[in-house]
This record gives C-alpha cells, structure tokens and sequence, in this order.
C-alpha cells in the first residue's frame, strides 16, 4: 500500500519556540491531506485539512495563528507549531489522500503517517 | 454539544466469531461517519466512511451501517481473526457553524487464537 512518513518521529522543545513536523507521500501524490492530535489518553482529534494549490481548512476550535498548515506540494505537508507550550504536548499524526472524492480512477483511500511525539518542556 | 460515544470499550472474543461493535452519537446532523482502527506501533488505519445520505458501506469481512435518525452506527466484522485485534474508533463529522470532526474513545478488541 502506501506510505507516508513523518519527520521527525519525536521531537522535544523549549517552550516559546517554534517545532515544524513534515509528512510527506512517498510514492503518490496527495491532493489532500490531513492533520491529527491524540491526547495522552488516547482521544483523536482532527485539525485541519488541506487540499492542493488552497489554504488549509481548520476544524472548528483550532488556531490556525498557532498551528500553521502548508500543503507546499503534492507530497508535503508541514504543521509548524508556532510558540509552543506544555499543553501543547502531544502525538501529532498527518494523513494523505490521493483525490478528492468522486474523481475517477482514484481510490479515495486515506493513508495514515506514523505520527511525531511533541514534547514541550 | 455532538458526543460519540463507543460501547463496550474493551472486547473478548475466541477466533471466528462474528462481532457488532457500536458507535452513538447525539446529534443526528452529521456529514459523514468514519470508521478506523488503531493498532500500537503500527498506527491508524481508516476502514469505512459513509456519507451522511448512505446506509452502509462494506469492505472484504467489514461492513459499518449508519441510522442517523436512532443515532447509531455499527460495525460488524465477520469470522473475526487474531490480527483484527486492535483499537476501533469511530468519528462523526459535522458541519454546523464549521466544520469539526468529533472521534469517540474507541472500542479496544481482542481476537483470541
């Protein structure tokens, strides 16, 4: 199937700083991809999503000043988390698709990275 | 306030069983539900999204059926195996007032071989 990684796997940082975490599709090309959080006890929530060539789409509740989403090409994504804090801890995990629904000869399956442990001290 | 809930949380079942495990959800202006699985160290993987205007949606021994006016999605899983055993979650996307996708806490499954 296809793969999706995420770089880097775990990351630690000083709280005001800023931490990017890249998810990349390495062997297709993702018109949309999504970004995720699980708390520590486990629960998942969607941030936003980002489809090619167009700004990110940020859920209901999240900062888009604090979790900055570039879609640079059809294989990249960056969530760059802008002057992070403790509560900002966290396994972020990014997804990929490789078209939007209803296109032909696409399979529409969503493809999941391994996710980035982010602890902020 | 839309909340998901998963019952049971955690299940038990011998190899081959055939399984239901349930996802409820209060309000019933959804835009789609999806189903996942989650396996520790391996990650999520998504197993079935139905629109808000479809039923059910199969894959292989997967099959998730939604009844948005009870509330309700269930998926069922035939002649369970050992490597079916993982976390399953589902989630409920809503569009009121923005768009946010609202995943319950997960049904923790164990296939004993």
């Amino acid at each position: 199937g296809a793969v999706v990684s995420q770089h880097p796997s775990r990351v630690i940082c000083k709280s005001g700083t800023s931490v990017k975490i890249e998810c990349r599709s390495l062997d297709f090309q993702a018109t949309t991809m999504f970004w995720y959080r699980q708390f520590p006890k486990k629960s998942l929530m969607l941030m936003a999503t980002s489809n090619e060539g167009s700004k990110a789409t940020y859920e209901q509740g999240v900062e888009k000043d604090k979790f900055l989403i570039n879609h640079a090409s059809l294989t990249l994504s960056t969530l760059t988390v802008t002057s992070a804090h403790p509560e900002d801890s966290s396994f972020y995990i990014c997804s990929a698709r490789d078209a939007p629904r209803g296109r032909v000869g696409y399979s529409y399956e969503q493809y999941f990275g391994p996710g980035t442990r982010l602890t902020v001290t | 306030k839309q909340e998901v809930t998963q019952i049971p949380a955690a299940l038990s079942v011998p190899e081959g069983e055939n399984l239901v495990l349930n996802c409820s959800f209060t309000d019933s202006a959804i835009y789609n539900l999806q189903w996942f699985r989650q396996d520790p160290g391996k990650g999520l993987t998504s197993l079935l999204l139905i629109q808000s205007s479809q039923r059910e949606q199969t894959s292989g021994r997967l099959n998730a059926s939604l009844d948005k006016s009870s509330g309700r999605s269930t998926l069922y899983i035939a002649a369970s195996q050992p490597g079916d055993s993982a976390t399953y979650l589902c989630a409920v996307r809503q569009g009121t007032g923005g768009f946010k996708t609202i995943f319950g806490a997960g049904t923790r499954l164990f296939v004993k071989a």
